[in-house]
């Protein structure tokens, strides 16, 4: 059981828009900055969004990210076939002191 | 350019340990804490703990607390993670990653540590 909690699933057409959620508390999306991660099995995570909506250097606008109260949400647009993957989110908890990831979302591009 | 290049592949015996270590290369070791963190076949990513690897101070998730220790060279600038008492619920890629949940995170290849009899 996992301290964030996502849908295990998501699926829509190539060009269409998903938004996969990210429910925590207070003590971890709150009052913490959301990260997010795109994760294809066997390799090591990518990052797409930081600090709840910014996005490293290489990444396309395509992502996006959004936190409100004690909920994020990360956006991917324009859905590519290249976008079929586990997405994950994380940030710190403050009463854990642990780093907390969502349960993971797999998304299929239809 | 920064790498965080892991250790290989590992196959132990239930009630054995294993020790994965994580060559960092391309920043200031000492600068940035090491996490660690896991995933298990089908299972999402388990945060494990931290290292400080300036003071080799250490944070563990309680899950491993017991279990777990997590150490460092700085003189090879290389973080280690060493897990005792495997049981086959260990078997999982094992990943170090540089500030994973900040805006200057970098990640290991990942070592399999597959944990039969």
């Amino acid at each position: 059981q996992s301290v964030l909690t996502q849908p295990p699933s998501l699926s829509a057409a190539p060009g269409q828009k998903v938004t996969i959620s990210c429910s925590g508390s207070s003590s971890n999306i709150g009052n913490n900055f959301v990260s997010w991660y795109q994760h294809l099995p066997g390799t090591a995570p990518r990052l797409l969004i930081y600090d709840n909506n910014k996005r490293p250097s290489g990444i396309p606008d395509r992502f996006s990210g959004s936190k409100s109260g004690t909920s994020a949400t990360l956006g991917i647009a324009g859905l590519q076939t290249g976008d079929e993957a586990d997405y994950y989110c994380g940030t710190w908890d403050s009463s854990l002191s642990a780093v907390v990831f969502g349960g993971g979302t797999k998304v299929t591009v239809l | 350019q920064v790498d965080l290049v892991q250790s290989g592949a590992e196959v132990k015996k239930p009630g054995a340990s294993v020790k994965v270590s994580c060559k960092a290369s391309g920043y200031t070791f000492t600068g940035y804490y090491m996490h660690w963190v896991r995933q298990a076949p089908g299972q999402g990513l388990e945060w494990m703990g931290w290292i400080n690897p300036k003071t080799g101070g250490t944070n563990y998730a309680q899950k491993f607390q017991g279990r777990v220790t997590m150490t460092r060279d700085t003189s090879i600038s290389t973080a280690y993670m060493e897990l005792r008492r495997l049981t086959s619920d260990d078997t999982a890629l094992y990943y170090c990653a540089r500030d994973p949940v900040g805006d200057s995170t970098y990640w290991g290849q990942g070592t399999l540590v597959t944990v039969s009899s």
